[in-house]
């Protein structure tokens, strides 16, 4: 049971445009998601995170959207840069409840 | 504030034999998370403490198991590895009054 999904496993961007990378969720419990950023053989890194009472949160060159009836979030990233290239996981929880992440989406920027 | 620390790094086990992995939390932090990370499966969740009692567990086999001390310290131990343990495990830990997780780097264990 995925509650969490990322639909492309990957995607490649031209270095300098706009990066997008979209998360659906199945469970209408979840109030708190986020987005985590993964280099080989680390941890994954915090990112950004928002909040369901919200809509948009921004953070830099960071965006994340957050569209409650379709149960679907995005993250931005303008410019995209060489180093932004990673594996990128969405997260959702709520109350004291564990993390849910996504399977990840691994992106490409091409210099 | 030192960062979340897990030991070993690196785990080389062969099939049947048990593992004991260990994760100090940040500083301050009471809850610790264990993911198992496998490519194609994203993080897949393993078991919550919280003052040294399990507060949520994920669908695994009950060879995987944990535990936390009074410290915060939290020890994840795999019994009878199979070939498909082979994975990168990951802890993490919280403050509860903030939703983040923060993650230390793994242990990468593969079993022969």
């Amino acid at each position: 049971d995925q509650q969490v999904k990322q639909n492309s496993p990957s995607l490649s961007v031209q270095e300098g445009r706009i990066s997008i990378l979209n998360c659906d969720y199945t469970n209408s419990m979840f109030d708190y998601f986020l987005w985590y950023k993964k280099y080989p053989a680390e941890g994954p890194t915090f990112l950004i995170s928002i909040s369901s009472i919200k809509d948009k949160n921004e953070d830099g060159r960071f965006t994340v959207f957050l569209n409650k009836s379709a149960k679907h979030l995005s993250l931005h990233i303008v410019p995209s840069q060489p180093g932004d290239s990673a594996v990128y996981f969405c997260a959702a929880y709520f109350g004291n409840e564990k993390l849910t992440f996504g399977t990840g989406t691994r992106l490409t920027i091409i210099p | 504030k030192a960062g979340v620390t897990q030991t070993p790094r690196y785990l080389i086990k062969t099939r049947g034999q048990q593992v004991t992995l260990s994760c100090s939390p940040i500083s301050g932090h009471r809850s610790v998370s264990w993911y198992q990370q496998t490519p194609g499966q994203g993080l897949q969740f393993l078991f919550e403490y919280f003052s040294e009692t399990q507060r949520n567990k994920g669908n695994f086999p009950g060879r995987f198991s944990g535990r936390q001390f009074s410290n915060s310290r939290s020890e994840m131990n795999v019994s009878t590895l199979e070939l498909g343990d082979s994975a990168l495990y990951l802890c993490a830990s919280r403050d509860t009054q903030n939703e983040k997780l923060f993650f230390g780097s793994g242990t990468q264990l593969s079993v022969l």
